[in-house]
């Protein structure tokens, strides 16, 4: 099975800040016949199910603010947020659909300093 | 509008049986592969299983192969879980998700149920 790291496990970032997370696989996830990262982003926020935010690593879903970003290449992924909003504070879970069991990593939880 | 809805969750002994449902409507329900995915209180996500969009294919997570069972009916636009031997450490929110990309089973998920609590005690 891939396993799917995310670092850090909690983060507080200020208002209108930048925060940062990270996603690391076992094993690449780049499918080299299509050259694309088989990696997704997800946002979870308190009795909701998960929010599609970043599909192929870096390709925003129709509807997400575009201070949301993916990036990353084979094993190691970033999933930015430019400017923190109050709306974003969230569970934040990096998901690998390369292998048939489509793991995810254990969550990432972002909070307002 | 697409929707996902989940059925059959409760309360169950370890050992016991528990079949959960989803009622799927919105989309073409047999051009896409689905999936089960399963939620600890207060823990992360965990993949389950997941289905190809005939029904052909499954695939289970080591933690319940052998004990849990995906399947589909496309007449009745629903997917199920049928779980056996059920333990407590499977006490969790189960939601079904939709693939993304149709015809494939190499896809994430779009949409979500809101998702069924079972609970093994």
């Amino acid at each position: 099975d891939i396993v799917m790291t995310q670092s850090p496990d909690s983060l507080a970032v200020s208002l209108g800040e930048r925060a940062t997370i990270n996603c690391k696989s076992s094993q690449s996830v780049l499918y080299s016949s299509n050259k694309k990262n088989y990696l997704a982003w997800y946002q979870q926020k308190p009795g909701q199910p998960p929010k599609l935010l970043i599909s192929w690593a870096s390709t925003r879903e129709s509807g997400v603010p575009d201070r949301f970003s993916g990036s990353g290449s084979g094993t190691d992924f970033t999933l930015t947020i430019s400017s923190l909003q109050a709306e974003d504070v969230a569970v934040y879970y990096c998901q690998q659909y390369y292998s048939m069991l489509h793991t995810f990593g254990q969550g990432t939880k972002l909070e307002i300093k | 509008e697409v929707q996902l809805v989940e059925s059959g969750g409760g309360v169950v002994q370890p050992g016991g049986s528990l079949r959960l449902s989803c009622a799927a409507s919105g989309f073409t329900f047999d051009d896409y592969a689905m999936y089960w995915v399963r939620q600890a209180p207060g823990k992360g996500l965990e993949w389950v299983s997941l289905i190809s969009k005939d029904g052909s294919d499954t695939h289970y997570a080591d933690s319940v192969k052998g004990r849990f069972t995906i399947s589909r009916d496309n007449n009745k636009n629903s997917l199920y879980l049928q779980m056996n031997s059920l333990r407590s450490e499977d006490t969790a929110f189960f939601y079904c998700a939709k693939a993304l990309r149709s015809g494939t089973l190499y896809s994430n998920f779009d949409f979500w149920g809101q998702g069924a609590l079972v609970a093994v005690s």
